[in-house]
Parts: C-alpha cells; sequence; structure tokens
C-alpha cells in the first residue's frame, strides 16, 4: 500500500538551533500533506496544511514564522522549527491523501527534543 | 469545534480477553468516523471506518458500530492477541482532509 516516510524519526538539537523534517510520499503524488504535533498524552493537533506550489495554510495559534512549511514537490513537505526551544519538544507527524483513493497515511513521526 | 473523546489508558489484558476502547464524538453534520492504529516505531495506519450512520467498519477481528444516537464509535474486539499490543486512535472528519483525532489509547496484552 502507499507509504509516507518521515526522516529523521528522532532527533536531538540545543536551543536557538533550526530542525528540518522531512516527509515524503514514497508511491503516490500528495499535492497536499498535513503536519500535526502531539504532545504527551494527548491527541494529534493540526498545525499546517502544506500545499505543492503555495504556502502553507497554519491553524490557528500556529506560528508561520516558527514553523516554516516548504512543499517542494508532488512528493516532498518540510518542517522546520527556527530557533527551537525546549517548549517545541513534542512528536511531529504528517500525513498526505492519496490522489487516486482519499485515503490518508501517515508518517513514522519524528520525536524532536530540544536541550 | 469537531473534537473526539476517548477512553484514557493505559488497557492492560490478558491474551484472548474481550476489548472494548470508548470513543464519543462531538461533531455538526455527519462526519466519518475512523479507528487509527500505531505499533510501535511505526506511523499510523488505518483500522477501521464507518462513513454513515448505522455502519460497522470491520478489520482483522475488530469492530466499530457508528451510532448517530449516542455519537460514538466503541471499538471491540472478541479476543486480543499479544500482536494488538499499539496505541488505538479514534478520529472523525468531514472532507478526509482535516482529520481530528482523540488522545490514543495504550493497548498492552499480556500472554
Amino acid at each position: 500500500g502507499a507509504v509516507v516516510s518521515q526522516h529523521p524519526s528522532w532527533v536531538i538539537c540545543k536551543s536557538g538551533t533550526s530542525v528540518k523534517i522531512e516527509c515524503r510520499s514514497l508511491d503516490f503524488q500528495a499535492t497536499t500533506m498535513f503536519w500535526y504535533r502531539q504532545f504527551p498524552k494527548q491527541s494529534l493537533m493540526l498545525m499546517a496544511t502544506s500545499n505543492e506550489g503555495s504556502k502553507a495554510t497554519y491553524e490557528q495559534g500556529v506560528e508561520k514564522d516558527k514553523f516554516l512549511i516548504n512543499h517542494a514537490s508532488l512528493t516532498l513537505s518540510t518542517l522546520t522549527v527556527t530557533s527551537a526551544h525546549p517548549e517545541d519538544s513534542s512528536f511531529y507527524i504528517c500525513s498526505a491523501p492519496d490522489r487516486g483513493t482519499g485515503e490518508l497515511f501517515f508518517g513514522e513521526g519524528s520525536r524532536l527534543t530540544v536541550l | 469545534g469537531d473534537s473526539v473523546t476517548q477512553m484514557e489508558g493505559p488497557v492492560t489484558l490478558s491474551e484472548e480477553a474481550f476489548l472494548t476502547i470508548n470513543c464519543t464524538y462531538t461533531a455538526t453534520g455527519y462526519p466519518s468516523l475512523f479507528w487509527y492504529v500505531q505499533y510501535p516505531g511505526e506511523g499510523l495506519q488505518l483500522l477501521l471506518k464507518a462513513t454513515k450512520a448505522d455502519d460497522k467498519g470491520s478489520n482483522k477481528g475488530f469492530e466499530a458500530t457508528y451510532r448517530k444516537e449516542t455519537t460514538s464509535f466503541h471499538l471491540e474486539k472478541g479476543s486480543v492477541q499479544v500482536s494488538d499490543s499499539a496505541v488505538y486512535f479514534c478520529a472523525l472528519t468531514h472532507n478526509n482532509n482535516d482529520m481530528r483525532f482523540g488522545a490514543g489509547t495504550r493497548l498492552t496484552v499480556k500472554p
């Protein structure tokens, strides 16, 4: 079946640095990808919708300058956490709908720890 | 806005026990309802879904029925296996894009 892959699966960085997380659709094209954030013992919260060829759409309360999203191609979206702080430590998950079936496929998630 | 509430875990069961994970939702109109499963180290996988009231989704021995009158979509399995140990998420969407998730319930099945 369709596969969505994220990289890295986990990353540790120092406060103030920027971290990039990649989300790839491996065997289908995705004009739209979704980025979620999950805090411990809480549900996945939609952060933004990534659109190929145009600007991302951010949910209310999500800082677009903090979480930069780029949808460079039909198979790749990136999330860059800029000037990371400890409170940005979280589990970030992406998903993409298969244009053919409409079904949503999720990446494995990326765990970010900011020291 | 739309939201999903599912029972808190963790849930620990012995092999072959009966499983119920409760899920209720708040939404306008008639959303589609889903259960996703996340095995350790893997991404979320669609387990089953139901798109209209009274529909029953089923897969791998798991079942859930879309109950409009009680706004519920409880997940059940008659006999769990160790391999069912995972985190289960209840979710809803109106357009298959903006998915709203419950907090997830961790299930551990002991031999």
